[in-house]
């Protein structure tokens, strides 16, 4: 059975670093053809994507973003991560991370972590 | 970046009503390799997104067959032939043929 977990700060302020993390299980990132991405969703909105990492360890990114990102992974431990540097109010939002198969679509998705930019 | 255009917005429907989802992208969805990598998602109520379609039209494991997916190139339909009370929330179609991914702004389906 596949999960994913996402767990971060809950409130941060900005020009602060946010950190998640997503913890999961049913599948490694070591094996073949299988990713880990992130996605957000700001309160009553749609889905932005943000990146990808795969079990080769390529990385793709949101290119509206992808100064402020780094994505990475622990295959050991099932986790996979998220750092955005500098964020504004405008990342409000709920964060997921979803598994990726190299044959197409995110097909497991975690429960999303509320992430509020406030001061 | 690709854009994908749903519609209609919202849909109404009663149950036991056959509807469609139109999904239109701004370039064509066919990568070198073959595939399509064009799918939908249907976000219920207070839930996380779930498949249900992939790759234009193969069903995802556990996803009744009143859902189907059809189309190539630009032009993608999600139909749902035959409503049920659990498949109201927000659908979208999403593309991965062209980075970035990008998803379309969704179709909320809500009963008449």
């Amino acid at each position: 059975q596949v999960t994913l977990k996402e767990s971060g700060p809950g409130i941060l302020q900005p020009s602060q670093t946010l950190s998640l993390t997503c913890t999961f299980s049913g599948f490694s990132l070591s094996t073949y053809g299988m990713g880990v991405g992130w996605i957000r969703q700001p309160s009553g909105k749609g889905l932005e994507w943000l990146a990808n990492i795969w079990w080769d360890d390529d990385k793709y990114y949101n290119p509206s973003l992808k100064n402020r990102l780094t994505i990475s992974k622990d295959t050991s431990n099932n986790q996979a991560f998220l750092k955005i540097t500098n964020v504004d109010t405008a990342d409000t939002a709920t964060y997921y991370c979803a598994r990726i198969l190299i044959t197409g679509p995110f097909d497991y998705w975690g429960q999303g972590v509320m992430v509020t930019v406030s001061s | 970046d690709v854009v994908l255009t749903q519609t209609p917005p919202t849909l109404s429907a009663t149950i036991g009503q056959s509807v469609s989802i139109s999904c239109r992208s701004s370039q064509s969805l066919l990568h070198s390799n073959g595939n399509t990598y064009l799918h939908w998602l249907l976000q219920r109520p207070g839930q996380s997104p779930q498949l249900l379609i992939y790759l234009v039209s193969r069903l995802e494991s556990g996803v009744p067959n009143r859902f189907s997916g059809s189309g190539s190139g630009t032009d993608f339909t999600l139909k749902i032939s035959g409503v049920e009370a659990e498949d109201l929330g927000v659908y979208y179609c999403v593309q991965g043929t062209h980075a970035p991914y990008t998803f379309g702004a969704g179709t909320k389906l809500e009963l008449k």
